[in-house]
Parts: C-alpha cells; structure tokens; sequence
C-alpha cells in the first residue's frame, strides 16, 4: 500500500514570508495528490490539489508541485498570512477507488 | 447547506463503556468515512462505506463496528472503550462514481472522545 511521508511537523514563518512542506511518497501508480487545510477545532479542508500529468498547480498564493521521478510534491503559501496558520495534510491514493493515505500533518505558524 | 454534521462534540467515557458516534450528510454522496486522527499521525482510516449497504475495514478498524443506516448516515460504535480510543473522530463524505475518482473528501468538525 501506500506510505506517505511529510516534512516539517511544525514550521514556524514571518508574516509575508513564504512557506513550503514536503511529501513523499511510494507508489509509482499513484497519480492525485491533495492537500488539506485544518483550522483549530474544525475538520480539515480540501485547498488544492494535483493530477500526476502536469508538474505544477497554483491557486492565488499557494501551488503545488509534483516530481514524479522522485517521487514526492510540495505545497508552497507564498506572501503568508496569519490567516494561514493551521494544520496541514498531504495525501495519496491507496486504491483504485480514492482512499486516501495521509501524512502526519505540519503545523504552520505565522507570527505578526 | 449543513454539509457533514457529528455529534456528539466531545465525549468523555470510562474504560468499557460502549457508545455511538452519529453523522449525517446532506450532499448526496455515495461514499462515507471514519477517521481518527491522534498527534503526529495524521488521519488514519477506520472503516468506511463505498456506498450505501457495503461497509469495509480501513487501516485500523480493531475495536470499532459500523452502520451505514441509509444513504445520508454513518455511524461508529465502540462497544468497550479502551483508553487507547482516546482520539479525534472525523467523519467524511465523497461522491464517487464513474469520472469520480478524484472528487474531495469533505470532513465533519469531529468529536473529541476522551477514554479514561
């Protein structure tokens, strides 16, 4: 099955700085690749995500990017806000029918 | 539009106890799901519901039972709480279907369950 490994558990940023986690993962045939945002006492929140045929995604201040060789994809906030502080989850599929495997979650942290 | 509602919020039970987790979703979806999510672990899957009448294992259903009653609900029973049980629960929905693969989980806001 799958195994999905995340970098750093916490990460702590300037605001207006940007910040970037990192996921990794094992199977090749693995081609959708979500991130989830978890604000404090609520369940978590799909942000964007990417399909394994283009290589990078963006959505206003945050992307996604996709090294299928290595097989590994970051989530880059660009210009944080303390909005942006939260709980942050990668995932993979495990099966032909879109379970999800996800990673242990990066604490980010903005400070004024 | 309520999306995914658990209740209850928080639960705080003695060891052996037995309770149910309810959730409900008004979006239509065939799929449903339970978590639990514990520090540094992330989201783990208990058990989940592909579509209404089937139920199937996740990666840590030990201890748990489900019940998918109709297409709107999803329940989770713990029939001797262990401390072990000590978590975050969170429920979630999908549609899926053909062209579906990759549709969003949406998650409930959790019950907090503590086991002592």
């Amino acid at each position: 099955g799958e195994n999905v490994e995340q970098h750093p558990s916490t990460l702590s940023v300037q605001e207006g700085d940007s910040a970037v986690i990192k996921c990794t993962y094992s199977d090749s045939a693995s081609n959708y690749f979500p991130w989830y945002k978890q604000e404090l006492g609520k369940g978590p929140q799909l942000i964007i995500d990417i399909r394994s045929n283009v290589g990078e995604k963006k959505d206003q201040r945050i992307a996604v990017t996709l090294n299928k060789t290595a097989k590994h994809f970051s989530l880059h906030i660009t210009e944080t806000q303390p909005e942006d502080s939260a709980v942050y989850f990668c995932a993979a599929p495990t099966d032909s029918w879109g379970k999800l495997q996800f990673g242990a979650g990066t604490q980010v942290v903005v400070t004024p | 539009n309520a999306g995914v509602t658990q209740t209850p919020k928080f639960q705080v039970l003695k060891t052996g106890q037995s309770m149910t987790l309810q959730c409900a979703q008004d979006m239509n979806h065939n799929s449903m799901y339970w978590y639990r999510q514990d520090p540094g672990m992330g989201l783990r899957l208990i058990y989940y519901s592909a579509s209404e009448g089937t139920t199937d294992k996740g990666e840590v259903p030990n201890g748990y039972n489900v019940s998918r009653l109709n297409k709107r609900e999803f329940s989770l029973r713990l029939e001797s709480a262990a401390p072990s049980q000590t978590s975050v629960y969170f429920c979630a929905s999908r549609r899926t279907g053909t062209g579906l693969y990759n549709s969003p989980l949406h998650f409930g806001n959790g019950t907090r369950l503590t086991v002592t």
